[in-house]
């Protein structure tokens, strides 16, 4: 089985601040893919990032940045300089590579409130 | 251009109606899915088709029946709704199942049921 947690429910920040997303999870298998979406207010998710498990590089977009640590089975989301437009609820997700019916585990979901 | 499109967006209906949501994407993509966003945002897949073959389906009730024509189209279609359906319906679509890629979701169509 596996299972993706997001410990951290509800996030405020102010504007301009840095802001970390932690993401845990959980799987037996050794080829497994991880997720970031977005889900603004508007309600439709927004793809953000894949992670493949044998690749630990971490990744820098913009002011967005991911950090992959296999050893602590962790994909943290850090937001730097924070904006209004950043309020949205951010899911991270898993899927196992085991064929044609792999399913997609979500986590519960984390949602950033920016004020301004 | 819409990647994945659903119809229609808000659906609100009455206790023990039948009712349909449609789905389309034009991603030129193998697999569709369905998934459910209950009210703490917790989205779980209900289904999941193949070139118009179901590979995925969860334990959920069998009044929810997916349908699809072609592999551009996956539509879910609920029998007898209850209140316990209300939900936000997600469709999404990716390329051949089992592969790393990513999903892309529709814009969610929120059912009321009342």
């Amino acid at each position: 089985a596996q299972k993706v947690t997001q410990a951290q429910t509800e996030i405020s920040v102010v504007e301009k601040e840095d802001v970390t997303l932690d993401c845990v999870y959980e799987t037996r298998d050794t080829t497994y893919y991880l997720f970031w979406y977005k889900q603004p207010p508007s309600g439709e998710l927004v793809f953000l990032i894949r992670r493949n498990s044998f690749d630990e590089q971490n990744e820098i977009s913009g002011r967005y940045s991911w950090n992959f640590q296999k050893s602590t089975s962790s994909f943290n989301f850090t937001i730097t300089a924070s904006q209004v437009v950043d309020s949205a609820v951010y899911f991270c997700a898993l899927r196992a590579y085991t064929g044609a019916n792999s399913k997609l585990t979500f986590g519960k979901g984390i949602t950033l409130s920016v004020r301004p | 251009d819409t990647a994945v499109s659903q119809t229609p967006k808000y659906l609100v209906t009455q206790m023990g109606n039948d009712k349909s949501i449609k789905c389309e994407q034009n991603l030129g993509h193998d697999t569709m899915y369905w998934y459910k966003q209950d009210s703490k945002k917790f989205l779980k897949i209900m289904f999941s088709y193949n070139n118009k073959e179901l590979i995925i389906n969860e334990t959920v009730p069998n009044r929810f029946s997916p349908k699809s024509p072609d592999k551009a189209h996956l539509n879910l279609h609920i029998n007898s709704l209850e209140l316990g359906d209300s939900a936000v319906y997600f469709c999404a679509s990716s390329q051949v199942p089992g592969s790393p890629y990513e999903q892309y979701f529709g814009p969610g169509t929120r059912l009321t049921v009342t």
